[in-house]
């Protein structure tokens, strides 16, 4: 039972354009919800997080936005650059643990 | 600053051996501490975390078993290995609060031949 859901393997956009990103879940009870960057061969990095009361985070070109109703997430970058190129995973926070999702490729091209 | 060790980077193992990946954290302490691991073309799987000394959940039945020996230091075991345990392990530490942001690892790649 997948409890963080991503359901595209893989996006690519121009350079300069909007990527976006998304994830769904099945569990209320999660209270936070974050975005990973991982390059190949290196661990995960964190990019941005929102609280379940919220439906908006914004941080320099990546904002997250919540749709609790749908239990839906989506994490957008404007403009898209070529060093954005990474998988991206979505996670919830609940329970003192990170339940990933299966990660989806992004690919900026120049 | 805290900083997050692990190793070895790269390992190489014959089926049926046994293993042992290392992690340690600095700069902080009581942390949570987690092993996660991404097999080929998979997202990530959370297989074993710990809230401290001695206590270590598990959330996969598997062929792995985890030790937390000291407040720092967490290890991930096998007895014998499995030709489906290789992948992409990652160990991540968190102090649980707010959004739980874990830091990762470098993590360590290991192949079962």
């Amino acid at each position: 039972d997948q409890q963080v859901k991503q359901n595209s393997p893989s996006l690519s956009v121009q350079e300069g354009r909007i990527s976006i990103l998304n994830c769904d879940y099945t569990n209320s009870m999660f209270d936070y919800f974050l975005w990973y960057k991982k390059y190949p061969a290196e661990g995960p990095t964190f990019l941005i997080s929102i609280s379940s009361i919220k439906d908006k985070n914004e941080d320099g070109r990546f904002t997250v936005f919540l749709n609790k109703s749908a239990k839906h997430l989506s994490l957008h970058i404007v403009p898209s650059q070529p060093g954005d190129s990474a998988v991206y995973f979505c996670a919830a926070s609940g329970a003192g643990k990170l339940i990933f999702g299966q990660g989806t490729t992004l690919q900026v091209k120049p | 600053s805290q900083t997050i060790h692990q190793w070895p980077a790269t390992l190489v193992q014959p089926v049926g051996s046994p293993l042992s990946l290392e992690c340690t954290v600095e700069g902080t302490s009581n942390p949570n501490l987690y092993w996660y691991r991404q097999a080929a073309g998979r997202g990530l799987q959370l297989l074993f975390y710990s809230v401290g000394i001695g206590q270590i959940s598990s959330e996969v039945p598997q062929n792995l078993s985890a030790s937390r020996p000291q407040d720092r230091q967490f290890i991930l075991s096998s007895k014998k290995l499995l030709l489906s345990d290789s992948g992409f392990y990652l160990c991540a530490w968190s102090t649980y609060t707010g959004a739980n942001v874990l830091t990762f690892g470098a993590g360590s790649r290991l192949t079962v031949l």
